[in-house]
């Protein structure tokens, strides 16, 4: 099945610093989605894409979907310690057709704030 | 406010007990999802139903998990016997058909198996 690669594993970054992190697939996707969770709780989501070349801010994150459809990124500015988390990519394969509505999801990328 | 509600919130049990977890998706939503988290494979799709009919149980293991929506208010997933390997967090989203395959989180059941 499809597989996504979410880099870096980890982030330990300053607060007020800028985060950029990414998600690429090995196959085409027609939905790119992030996530962030915080202990305790389930995944909530931040931002979705639809089309390739989409751009789409939500405060200070922003994501794109990827030309290619095989890859995306977010970018969070100004990091404050709320931050603080684990984001997920997920995505759904342009190929699933009938079958499998359900996201695939990157390993995710814990994000960590040093006062 | 609306949100997906998961009982219990944590479980322990022991090695050969049943389990069984509950779900209450966003009032609306015809598409319910069962997802497990663990720290080794991350969030793996278990299952999900659309209209209440199951669509995809690939990602579950058929001999002791089973997972039915007995209406569109409840979806519940069973495990019969429980092993300790099945110790994680089961997240249960929802969300519509047509939506970009949104899905909305429950807060999970964290099960743990002695």
């Amino acid at each position: 099945g499809q597989q996504l690669n979410q880099s870096p594993q980890s982030m330990f970054i300053q607060e007020g610093e800028d985060v950029s992190m990414n998600c690429t697939s090995s196959s085409i996707f027609n939905t790119w989605l992030w996530y962030k969770q915080d202990p305790g709780e389930g995944p909530v989501l931040l931002i979705a894409l639809y089309k390739a070349g989409e751009l789409t801010s939500n405060g200070r994150l922003t994501a794109q979907f990827g030309i290619t459809r095989k890859d995306s990124f977010l970018n969070i500015s100004a990091s404050i310690p709320s931050d603080v988390g684990i984001y997920f990519c997920a995505g759904q394969d342009a190929y699933s057709g009938g079958g499998a509505d359900g996201l695939t999801f990157g390993k995710g990328t814990h994000l960590i704030i040093q006062p | 406010d609306a949100r997906v509600t998961q009982t219990p919130r944590h479980k322990v049990t022991e090695m050969g007990q049943e389990v069984t977890m509950r779900c209450q998706p966003i009032l609306g939503h015809n598409t319910v999802f069962w997802y497990r988290q663990t720290m080794m494979q991350g969030l793996e799709l278990l299952a999900y139903f659309r209209n209440r009919a199951p669509l995809d149980d690939s990602g579950m293991p058929k001999d002791r998990f089973s997972a039915e929506m007995p209406d569109a208010t409840l979806a519940t997933l069973k495990i019969q016997p429980s092993e300790p390997r099945d110790s994680a967090v089961y997240f249960c989203a929802s969300g519509t058909q047509g939506s970009g395959e949104t899905q909305y989180f429950g807060p999970g059941t964290r099960l743990l198996v002695l």
